[in-house]
């Protein structure tokens, strides 16, 4: 069974448009994390929600707005696509009060044309 | 602010030979948690150690061992007689926590090239 999951894991789109992707797991966690990792490898967090709740909003364009529509969820959405966007984007979960135990998705990369 | 600094872009060796991975983190926070992860061709996350500021004891996982030594701010990985398999980026991370959550700083990773 699938722990973190990912739709879709690969994202092909041109500038300018919107999309979306969306972060499932089914581990009972109540923390959830978006990390981008760029075209050199890099890792860095972007968001990262507690029930519902956003905690950690690093220094990302606001064309980027996560949304967690419950504790099992966490979307991101991003608007008006940029070159730059390119990137693979991993969606993470930890249990409650174990913030160092983060279970990685898949990752989505996505590809701007 | 935390940091993590892995020097070593790419290192290529023959396979069976060792392979040493350096990892140099900062912070000021004295409960942390230091991490490596493997991300293979294929892209995805690998997990291979967590260790939390206070265990100091070095871990050996088949051919796999670390060493942690506070006093140099260091967490080194050692992979002992490489295989092709082992062909991958490497990345050290670390992790100050709260209650609720952890913001994982990842090192720039270390690609290792392991050829037959």
């Amino acid at each position: 069974d699938t722990a973190v999951s990912q739709t879709p894991k690969y994202l092909v789109t041109q500038m300018g448009n919107d999309k979306s992707i969306k972060c499932e797991q089914n581990l009972g966690h109540d923390t959830m994390y978006w990390y981008k990792q760029d075209s050199k490898k890099f890792l860095k967090i972007m968001f990262s929600y507690n029930n519902k709740e956003l905690i950690i909003n690093e220094t990302v364009p606001n064309r980027f707005s996560p949304k967690s529509p419950d504790k099992a969820h966490l979307n991101l959405h991003i608007n008006s696509l940029e070159l730059g966007d390119s990137a693979v984007y991993f969606c993470a979960s930890s249990p409650p009060g174990r913030g160092h135990e983060q279970y990685f998705g898949p990752g989505t990369r996505l590809t701007v044309t | 602010a935390q940091k993590v600094t892995q020097a070593q872009t790419e290192i290529s060796v023959v396979e069976k030979e060792d392979v040493t991975l350096d990892c140099v983190y900062e912070t000021r926070d004295t409960t942390y948690y230091l991490f490596w992860y493997k991300q293979p061709p294929s892209g995805e996350l690998v997990f291979l150690i967590r260790r939390n500021s206070f265990d100091e004891q070095n871990e050996i996982s088949g051919r796999y061992s670390w060493n942690f030594q506070k006093s140099t701010s260091s967490f080194n990985f050692t992979i002992t007689a490489s295989q092709v398999v082992d062909s991958a980026v490497y990345f050290c991370a670390l992790s100050v926590t709260t209650d609720s959550w952890g913001k994982f700083q990842f090192g720039a990773g270390t690609q290792v090239v392991v050829t037959p």
